[in-house]
């Protein structure tokens, strides 16, 4: 089975800069995250998806930064303007929500995209 | 505040030994859980070990085990028999289960494991 996978691997631009970054998730899993890593810190979520509907998007910097998740399955996280900040690690996971009651659900993580803005 | 907290930056084990990375936690939801990841320099998280805080009994799976203490809110990693492909940025994280929070994950230790 395959895991999260995202692309691209590496990204460097200037800054003022454009970027987008892909995530597609495990198949058949209905919530999708997006995380932002610094270096030598915890990943800290930025949103998070159920099928198509962003419910947590508290932690993303809407000025700067939006997200989608069309169809419920693959997801698209874009900077535009990017700046120097922006430099870190983004990761994507996915799991399986099954039902309302809130339960342990493992999360997988993709291998992140390494971002460095110039 | 801080949810999770991780004191070690670093810890340097040998080949062969046990080692344990420390784990504090603050919540007042009495339903959550604790997790443990591995990040080796490839960048992926690798999920390793939970533990519900219902759980009467420490989780264990294979080389690692947690050392779950309700009490004192701390939920230590243990890796017995350390392998050098163990050295590795080792994050713990809790999800608070009321109201469905995140993951909300320590700054991390790197382990070190030498021959």
């Amino acid at each position: 089975e395959a895991g999260v996978v995202q692309s691209p691997r590496y990204k460097i631009i200037e800054k003022k800069q454009p970027v987008a970054f892909w995530c597609n998730p495990i198949s058949g899993h209905n919530t999708l995250y997006w995380y932002l890593q610094n270096l030598g810190q915890g990943p800290e979520l930025l949103i998070r998806y159920e099928n198509e509907e962003a419910v947590d998007d508290s932690q993303l910097p809407k000025d700067r930064f939006s997200a989608e998740r069309l169809k419920g399955v693959d997801s698209t996280l874009k900077i535009q303007p990017a700046e120097l900040g922006d430099s870190a690690v983004y990761l994507c996971a996915s799991s399986l929500r099954v039902g309302r009651v809130p339960d342990y659900n493992e999360q997988f993580f993709g291998p992140g995209t390494r971002l460095t803005v110039l | 505040a801080q949810k999770i907290t991780q004191t070690q930056p670093g810890m340097f084990v040998q080949e062969k030994e046990a080692v344990t990375l420390d784990c504090t936690y603050d919540t007042s939801d009495p339903s959550y859980g604790l997790f443990w990841y591995k990040q080796p320099s490839s960048g992926e998280m690798i999920f390793l070990i939970y533990q519900g805080s219902y759980d009467q009994q420490n989780a264990t799976e294979g080389r690692y085990s947690l050392n779950f203490q309700k009490a004192r809110k701390s939920a230590n990693l243990v890796i017995s028999a350390s392998q050098l492909g163990d050295s590795a940025m080792y994050f713990c994280a809790m999800r608070e289960f009321t109201g469905y929070s995140t993951l909300t994950f320590g700054k991390g230790t790197m382990l070190l494991v030498s021959p």
